[in-house]
This record gives C-alpha cells, sequence and structure tokens, in this order.
C-alpha cells in the first residue's frame, strides 16, 4: 500500500533558530508532493505544491526564503523552517500522490514543530 | 471567504447510532471530495473519497451523500463505534492533473458517548 514517513515527528527549536523535516514515499512514486502547515486556528495551510522537474510553487504568505524545500526523486522531499518563531509552531504534513490524474491524496504522521 | 465549510463542529452519538457530518463548498469547479480521519497526534488518513459525478459512494460503514446542485455532501458513519472517535475533515480539489491542492474544511470532532 502507499505510505508516507515523516521525520522527525515532533521537534522543538529555539526562536530564530531552524530546522529541516523529511517526507519519504513508500510504495508509490510521489511525483506530487504538497506541504501544509495544521494548526487549531487554521486547520490546514498549504504552504506549497512540490512536482518533480517542475517549479515549486509557493502558496501566498509562504515563500521559499522562509521554507525552502528540496523534492529531488520521486520517493524523497525535505522542507526547512527557517528562522523559526512562535508564529510558526504547529504540526507540518507532507501529502504525496502519483501523477495520475485524480489520484487520492496520502498524508505522514506530521513533523510537529514547538518554538520555544 | 471559507470554501469548504463543515458542521456541525463536534458531535457526539450513542455507540450503534449514525451520525451524519456535513460540508458544503462554493466553487463549483470541485470535483473531487475525500475525506479524512485524524486522530489525537497523527496524520489524516484517507477514509473514503467521492467524484462529483457520483451522488453516493459507500465503503463498510462509512457513506458519502454528494448533491451537487446545492453544492453540499455529508459523510454517514452507521453503527457507530468506539474506534470512530476522531476529527473529520472534508476536503475538496480542483480539477486538472497534478493538482495536488486540497481545500480543508475545519473539521467535525466526533467522538462517542461512554
Amino acid at each position: 500500500g502507499a505510505l508516507v514517513y515523516q521525520y522527525p515527528r515532533r521537534t522543538i527549536c529555539k526562536s530564530g533558530t531552524s530546522m529541516r523535516m523529511e517526507c519519504q514515499a513508500v510504495g508509490f512514486q510521489a511525483t506530487s508532493v504538497a506541504w501544509y502547515r495544521q494548526s487549531p486556528q487554521k486547520t490546514f495551510e498549504l504552504i506549497a505544491l512540490s512536482t518533480v522537474n517542475s517549479a515549486i510553487k509557493y502558496e501566498q504568505n509562504f515563500t521559499q526564503e522562509k521554507f525552502p524545500i528540496s523534492h529531488p526523486n520521486l520517493s524523497f522531499s525535505s522542507m526547512t523552517v527557517l528562522n523559526a518563531y512562535l508564529e510558526d509552531r504547529g504540526l507540518y504534513l507532507c501529502g504525496a500522490r502519483t501523477g495520475t490524474a485524480n489520484t487520492e491524496v496520502f498524508f505522514g504522521k506530521g513533523t510537529r514543530l514547538t518554538v520555544v | 471567504q471559507q470554501q469548504v465549510r463543515q458542521s456541525p463542529q463536534s458531535l457526539t452519538v450513542w455507540e450503534g447510532e449514525t451520525a451524519i457530518l456535513n460540508c458544503s463548498y462554493e466553487d463549483s469547479t470541485f470535483n473531487y471530495f475525500p475525506w479524512y480521519q485524524q486522530f489525537p497526534g497523527e496524520g489524516p488518513a484517507l477514509l473514503i473519497s467521492i467524484r462529483s459525478v457520483s451522488d453516493k459512494k459507500e465503503d463498510g460503514r462509512f457513506t458519502i451523500f454528494f448533491n451537487k446542485r446545492e453544492k453540499k455532501l455529508s459523510l454517514h458513519i452507521t453503527d457507530s463505534q468506539p474506534g470512530d472517535s476522531a476529527t473529520y475533515f472534508c476536503a475538496a480539489r480542483e480539477p486538472g492533473t497534478g493538482s495536488n491542492r486540497l481545500t480543508f474544511g475545519k473539521g467535525t470532532k466526533f467522538s462517542l458517548i461512554p
């Protein structure tokens, strides 16, 4: 079956520092990866869409300078939160799907970021 | 403007009852609607989904009823079990290959009366 692993599950970083999170697709080719942030106040916020061999598209309020993403192959993606501050807290989710039209999006269990 | 709305915010039923979770959307171009089940501390897991060409999708105790004209859908959970206690998110997607963009509702927190 299709599985998405995210690492680490939880992380705590000091305000102003950076942390990197990873997403691994198992059992299918993740041609398209979406990074979301889930918080109690704003439910799911789409950060960016990454498709292999295409430019990464960031949503309004999110930038490459703050959330650089790497999607080097069909099974792996990573995202870094640079200069993390309190408003960056939340559960970061990786949602992956194959390139075939209208296929399901599978999520990992997320990386919970706490900023102190 | 919120594109996907869910109601109620929370729902509690007795074990064995049928629960109905509602969802409505604004954008008539949305054509795919997955429901995700999320337990505390976990990521959302795909539960069941429906495409706009259908008006009903059933998978075990979970059924989606879809009304395209009214831009509404509902998730019915029959014979509710303690393991069903979770937050359920309705999502919607625009058509187009490569579209990995899902718009989520704020969720319905579902629980059973102990």
